[in-house]
């Protein structure tokens, strides 16, 4: 089956600067990369995605982008604010007319230093 | 973007007693659900996969006797914890993708259910 490795578990970031956090997969069938912030207690919500026929996607001050060849994927924050903490969730899916779950990695708690 | 529903919030429930966790989509249908467990501080690991009018497809190391799932119509999948112990105590969450969306990948989570076990 499909694992995802996510770094680091921990980033602290001063308030402005640009965040990235790291992940890679396994299985080279799964198409399809989104990217989810959870707060505490409550349920992850989708920041950004992308599909593995993309090399990288923006919106606003979030990107990601995603190397198939090297079977890794990575979500860039820049002008990080206060409201940015939290933690973020990465997951690879073979997305499959939606019949197949998402792995998520293990997640990276971001702490935007003011 | 739709609407996942999950009832309830939070559920406290004595050791050895079973407990049901209800998941809606609002506002489409949707014949694939899934279900998630996320322990404190840890990610959210994929349960099984909810199929409308067939059986769910279990990952491995999950038992499906005791984590019952039904999914009698299109919008309303169930998780039954069976015989509940301390240790079952976690984060239930669960999922859908709406089929009339485009590409069809977004996936739509309820809010989860925190169940307690004493």
């Amino acid at each position: 089956g499909e694992n995802v490795e996510q770094h680091p578990s921990t980033l602290s970031v001063q308030e402005g600067d640009s965040a990235v956090i790291k992940c890679t997969y396994s299985d080279s069938a799964s198409n399809y990369f989104p990217w989810y912030k959870q707060e505490l207690g409550k349920r992850p919500q989708l920041i950004i995605d992308i599909r593995s026929n993309v090399g990288e996607k923006k919106d606003q001050r979030i990107a990601v982008t995603l190397n198939k060849t090297a079977k890794h994927f990575s979500l860039h924050i820049t002008e990080t604010q206060p409201e940015d903490s939290a933690v973020y969730f990465c997951a690879a899916s073979r997305s499959g007319g939606g019949a197949d779950g998402l792995t998520f990695g293990k997640g990276t708690h971001l702490i935007i230093q003011p | 973007g739709a609407v996942v529903s999950q009832h309830p919030s939070w559920v406290i429930c004595k050791s050895g007693t079973s407990v049901k966790i209800e998941c809606r989509s609002l506002d489409f249908q949707a014949t694939t659900m899934f279900w998630y467990r996320q322990f404190p501080k840890q990610s959210l690991m994929l349960m099984a996969t909810s199929n409308e009018g067939s059986k769910a497809t279990y990952e491995q190391g999950v038992e499906k006797d005791k984590f019952l799932i039904n999914h009698a119509s299109l919008t309303l999948s169930t998780l039954t914890v069976t015989s509940a112990h301390p240790e079952d105590s976690s984060f239930y969450i669960c999922s859908a993708r709406d089929p009339g969306t485009a590409l069809n990948t977004e996936a739509f989570f309820g809010q989860g259910t925190r169940l307690t076990v004493v």
